[in-house]
Order: C-alpha cells, then sequence, then structure tokens
C-alpha cells in the first residue's frame, strides 16, 4: 500500500514566489496534518484537518500560509509570498482519527529554499 | 506550553555497545508519550506509545520506559541500521491530534 506521496520533494525559489506543496495522505485515512521541520524549531504542527475540515491551524505562522483540503486524497499548502525564513522541510501525515494513539504516518517531505 | 527535551543530542556507539536515550518533559495532564525514528532525507516513522508510568514497550533492540518525569529509550547490541535520529514527542490529555516533538537525539553506530 502506498503511504503518504508530497510534492515536490524540493522546491528552490525566489523570495516573494508563491509556493504550493502537495499530499497525497493514505487512502482510508481521515486526519491530515501538515508539520514543518528545522534545526531551529524542531518538528512544528502547523494545521490539522479531519475529514477534510480545518480544526486546528494555530500554528500557521501568519497570513502568508494557507492550507486546504478539497476532498479526502488531496491537500495543499500554499505559501504566498514566500520568505527565506520560510526555508525548512515540510512534512504532511495522516492517520486514523487524530493522533489518539500516536501513530501518524509522515510522507518524506518537502525540502523548501527560499533565496 | 509543553516542554520535551531530548539528551544527548548525538550519541555516537560501535556496533554492540548498548546506551540509553533520555527524553524529560513537562506537560499538563499526560495522555501519551510516543517514540519515533527519523532516517536522514525521510519523514518520521512511528516506533512506540506509552501511556502510562512503568509501562514497557520491545522491539527488536530498542525498548521504551516511562516514569512520572521522562522517558527512556535503551538500545540494546546496536547495529549499524540502528543509526537515526530518535524523537520524542508527547501528547495532552485535553487534545486527542496534537503532538509536541523533541529536538531528537543523534544516533550513529559505527561498525
Amino acid at each position: 500500500d502506498a503511504g503518504v506521496i508530497q510534492s515536490p520533494r524540493h522546491e528552490v525559489t525566489e523570495m516573494g514566489q508563491e509556493v504550493t506543496l502537495r499530499c497525497k495522505p493514505i487512502s482510508g485515512h481521515n486526519s491530515l496534518f501538515w508539520y514543518r521541520q528545522t534545526m531551529m524549531r524542531g518538528l512544528e504542527l502547523l494545521i490539522y484537518f479531519n475529514n477534510n475540515v480545518p480544526i486546528d491551524d494555530s500554528g500557521m505562522p501568519e497570513d502568508r500560509f494557507s492550507a486546504k483540503m478539497p476532498n479526502a486524497s488531496f491537500s495543499t499548502l500554499k505559501i504566498q509570498p514566500s520568505e527565506p525564513r520560510d526555508s525548512a522541510v515540510y512534512f504532511c501525515a495522516s492517520s486514523l482519527q487524530g493522533a489518539q494513539t500516536g501513530e501518524l504516518f509522515f510522507g518524506e517531505g518537502s525540502r523548501l529554499t527560499v533565496l | 506550553e509543553d516542554q520535551v527535551t531530548q539528551s544527548p543530542e548525538a550519541l555516537r556507539l560501535q556496533e554492540g555497545e548498548s546506551s540509553s536515550l533520555n527524553c524529560s518533559y513537562t506537560v499538563s495532564g499526560l495522555r501519551g508519550l510516543f517514540w519515533y525514528r527519523q532516517d536522514p532525507g525521510k519523514g518520521p516513522e512511528f516506533l512506540f506509545t506509552l501511556y502510562s508510568a512503568g509501562e514497557e514497550k520491545e522491539k527488536e533492540r530498542l525498548k521504551a520506559t516511562l516514569t512520572k518525569k521522562e522517558s527512556f529509550l535503551h538500545i540494546t547490541a546496536p547495529k549499524p541500521e540502528d543509526s537515526a535520529t530518535y524523537l520524542c514527542a508527547v501528547q495532552r490529555r485535553s487534545n486527542d491530534y496534537k503532538l509536541s516533538f523533541g529536538a531528537g537525539t543523534t544516533v550513529t553506530v559505527r561498525a
């Protein structure tokens, strides 16, 4: 069974450009998470969707970040305009029923570099 | 604010040299503590869930234990393939979806 699929794996862009990261969760999972990982701050939860509905977006850094989940098999994280401090690895994860068992299935991540 | 502190930051071991990683936590009403493994260029991979003090979980050469203030991940007779970053995360009883992660311990096992 395919795991969580993220694209692109690597993105290099210039400051001010729009960036869109994509995620396909595991089929049958009803919970989806976007995390950001940096050396300074580690893994941080950005937003959590349950049954395609955003439940908690308190981790989204600012209005430049937005996330959507139009259906159960697709989600996007958009940054507009991008800034150098947004450089990080962005992970999508999915699970059954939130994180009640603690078992999240992570994708391989999208490494973003903003010049 | 939940706090998760992992030590040491890095650990270099000889193959077969057993050791332990520490995860100390401060959380208001612990629901669960979780261990993940992360290989370079990959996403974290779930290892264990611990819910109450005194609980232990084992998987191959790894054993996780939990007390009221900390958790240990014991690596017995490690092999080079155990080289990875090990992440600890906690979850509050009042929240069934948010995991707060520590910074991780990077383990390198030399043959």
